[in-house]
C-alpha cells in the first residue's frame, strides 16, 4: 500500500515569507508525527497529533511554527515569517495509534531552503 | 547532557566484519527502545525493535540494559548494504509515542 507522502519535495524561500508543508499519512494511521532534521543533526520531535487533537506541541521551537490536521487525514505545518535557521528537512511519520510500542512510519521529507 | 547519546563514528569496517554500536540514554522512565537506520538523503526505517530480554534478527542482535540505561546494536558478517546511518531511538513515554532520537552512528562497510 501507498506509503507517507509529503509535498513538496524541497522548498526555496526567501526569509521572512511563510511556507506551508504538507503530509498524507497511511490510510488508517490515528497518529502523525512532526520532525524536522538540520544537517548533521539527529531528528529533533516538533509535534504530534492522535486523530485531529495534538496532545503534545512541546517540540515547535517557536509561535513561527503551527500545525494543524483535519479530518484525522492530512496534516499541515506552517512556518511564518521563516529565518535561515528553520533550514531543514521537515519529516512527517505516521503510526497505526500513539501506543508507545507502534512503529513510526516515515515519509520521504520536505527539504526546506531559506535563502 | 543530550537524551541520546551515540557515537557518531565513522566505523569503518571490511565486509565479513562484526562491529557493534552503543547508546546511551538520559530518562530512565523510557518505555520503548528502537535501532532505525537511515540512509544518505533518505527517511529513517525501523530496523528493529529492542527488548530487554535482547532479541535477534538475522544477522542483527539487539540489547538494553535498563539498569545501565544502555542500548547496544550488533551486526554480524558485515555486508556492503549495511552502509548508513543508525540511529538510537528511545520513546520517553510522557505523552504516547514520543520518540527521541541520538544523531546517528555512521558505518561505512568496505570491499
Amino acid at each position: 500500500g501507498a506509503g507517507v507522502s509529503q509535498s513538496p519535495s524541497n522548498k526555496v524561500t526567501e526569509k521572512g515569507k511563510d511556507v506551508e508543508l504538507r503530509c498524507d499519512p497511511i490510510s488508517g494511521h490515528t497518529a502523525l508525527y512532526w520532525y524536522r532534521q538540520s544537517l548533521g543533526q539527529g531528528l529533533e520531535f516538533l509535534i504530534y497529533f492522535q486523530g485531529n487533537s495534538a496532545p503534545d506541541k512541546s517540540g515547535l521551537p517557536s509561535d513561527r511554527f503551527s500545525a494543524e490536521r483535519t479530518g484525522g487525514s492530512v496534516s499541515t505545518l506552517t512556518i511564518q515569517r521563516t529565518q535561515q535557521e528553520d533550514s531543514a528537512v521537515y519529516l512527517c511519520a505516521s503510526s497505526k495509534d500513539d501506543s508507545s510500542y507502534n512503529e513510526q512510519f516515515f515519509g520521504p521529507g520536505t527539504r526546506l531552503t531559506v535563502l | 547532557r543530550k537524551e541520546v547519546e551515540q557515537d557518531p563514528g565513522p566505523f569503518n569496517v571490511p565486509e565479513g566484519a562484526t562491529v557493534a554500536f552503543n547508546c546511551t540514554y538520559s530518562n530512565s522512565a523510557s518505555q520503548s527502545f528502537f535501532w532505525y537506520r537511515q540512509d544518505c538523503r533518505k527517511e529513517p526505517k525501523l530496523l528493529m525493535s529492542v527488548y530487554s530480554s535482547g532479541n535477534e534478527d538475522g544477522r542483527f542482535t539487539a540489547q538494553l540494559n535498563r539498569a545501565s540505561q544502555y542500548i547496544s546494536l550488533l551486526i554480524r558478517d558485515s555486508k556492503l548494504s549495511d552502509s548508513a546511518t543508525y540511529l538510537c531511538v528511545v520513546n520517553i513515554g510522557e505523552y504516547g509515542n514520543k520518540l527521541v532520537f541520538g544523531a546517528g552512528t555512521i558505518l561505512r562497510v568496505k570491499s
